[in-house]
């Protein structure tokens, strides 16, 4: 079965940049979405089809995908960014989800 | 708005049953195929089973094929997940998910969970 991995955790200072990075055996090749989660709140889609923000999602989030490394960059990091960050792609009829990256702002 | 609201968790014992339902608002429900999705405590998301919009084609994780089944009411608006043979670890916030077309798209918006929990 397909596997997507991730960092556990990154952490970031305030108004610095943070790449969480999301591993797959030619990943580049498929759609991958992301998610952020906060505690104790449901997870919300920040990032779609490798690059694209839906609605209402700041620009300083942005992404990437290429080779075996799908990436979500967070720039000029705020507290609010401080969240579980999960990416996923649809394989062989089955959705994976990455392990998670827990991003602390410093 | 969009909404989509889940309900029917609770305290259930090892080797019981208890069905979940997601109530959907604020968009046409029957062009959309959904999703569930679960997250133990502590843990990261698990996509759980997939229905397209229609009931047709219907997909299983391996971790609950042949204890759990989705279903729809169109009519209805809702989405259900009928869990039996409960396991302990099958203990989690169940998410219901709406899936954006086509086949590999993304979960657009998300319910707000109900917690399931399996234990004697």
């Amino acid at each position: 079965s397909y596997e997507l991995t991730q960092p556990l955790s990154v952490s970031v200072a305030l108004g610095q940049t943070a790449r969480l990075t999301c591993g797959g055996n030619n990943i580049g090749s498929k759609n991958v979405h992301w998610y952020q989660q906060k505690a104790g709140q449901a997870p919300v889609l920040v990032i779609y089809r490798d690059y694209t923000r839906p609605s209402g999602i700041p620009e300083r989030i942005s992404g990437s995908n290429s080779g075996n490394t799908a990436t979500l960059t967070i720039s000029r990091a705020q507290a609010a960014d401080e969240a579980d960050y999960y990416c996923q792609v649809w394989d062989s009829s089955t959705y994976v989800f990455g392990t998670g990256t827990k991003v602390t702002v410093l | 708005e969009v909404q989509l609201v889940e309900s029917g968790g609770g305290l259930v014992q090892p080797g019981g049953s208890l069905r979940l339902s997601c109530a959907a608002s604020g968009f046409n429900f029957s062009n959309y195929s959904m999703n569930w999705v679960r997250q133990a405590p502590g843990k990261g998301l698990e996509w759980i089973s997939y229905s397209s919009s229609s009931s047709t084609i219907i997909y299983y994780a391996d971790s609950v094929k042949g204890r759990f089944t989705i279903s729809r009411d169109n009519a209805e608006n809702s989405l259900y997940l009928q869990m039996s043979s409960l396991r302990a670890e099958d203990t989690a916030i169940y998410y219901c998910a709406r899936k954006i077309p086509p086949e590999d798209g993304q979960l657009d918006h998300w319910g707000q969970g109900t917690l399931v929990t399996v234990s004697s």
